[in-house]
């Protein structure tokens, strides 16, 4: 149990489009899923919390208008990186919690993004 | 931010206990230690997690200290596939997201 899945896997993109990853809990129902960023030989950055049917908490230093969060469902979250540059070119990682707050995070195998 | 300190990297034998240790000096008294691995282009992979108590699960042992701060994730017998860096996770007691520090890089050696 407590697999979650993401879409696209991998993903190459030009410059200035939008690109939207999918992330799915596929046997629970995740009333908080979360949003990573990796880069090359560094660790996991959160960039924002989102909870269903209400706005993504972001962390300090992430842009809410260029990464968009939606969490429309208890098993999907879709985060959208709006005007792609270079410089967004990197791993996203997206986790799922199921109801209570104490629940372990369960990540997905995450999304290469390469934006030309 | 992390509030966790690890070494950068170590190698393990194969076969042999592989002993991971972790700093997390200001943790709160309500707050979990949480242990992932990240193999290489993966995401990360719950391993165990306990409060104050020691845990044991079919993956590894978690020893947690008396003053809990620091603790050791223990696999007890290292094959080439343990190979993965190991991240030591303080849950935030508010909002309980993880924030990840630098992790270890474990190398298992045949």
């Amino acid at each position: 149990g407590a697999v979650v899945s993401q879409h696209p896997s991998w993903v190459i993109c030009k410059s200035g489009t939008s690109v939207k990853i999918e992330c799915r809990s596929l046997d629970f129902q995740a009333t908080t899923m979360f949003w990573y960023r990796q880069f090359p030989k560094q660790s996991l950055m959160l960039m924002a919390t989102s909870n269903e049917g209400s706005k993504a908490t972001y962390e300090q230093g992430v842009e809410k208008d260029k990464f968009l969060i939606n969490h429309a469902s208890l098993t999907l979250s879709t985060l959208t990186v709006t005007s792609a540059h270079p410089e967004d070119s990197s791993f996203y990682i997206c986790s799922a919690r199921r109801g209570q707050s104490t629940d372990t995070q369960y990540f997905g195998p995450g999304t290469r993004l390469t934006v030309l | 931010d992390a509030k966790t300190t690890q070494p950068t990297s170590m190698d393990c034998a194969e076969g042999r206990a592989a002993n991971l240790p972790c700093n997390h000096s200001t943790i709160s008294g309500n707050e979990y230690v949480y242990w992932y691995r990240q193999i290489h282009s993966q995401g990360p992979q719950y391993i165990i997690h306990g409060l104050k108590n020691n845990e044991t699960n079919e993956m590894a042992s978690l020893i947690i200290t008396e003053d809990r701060k620091s603790s050791t994730l223990i696999l007890p017998h290292a094959t080439l596939r343990d190979t993965a860096v190991y991240y030591c996770i303080v849950r935030a007691a508010i909002g309980n997201q993880f924030y990840f520090g630098t992790g270890t890089s474990l190398t298992v050696i045949p």
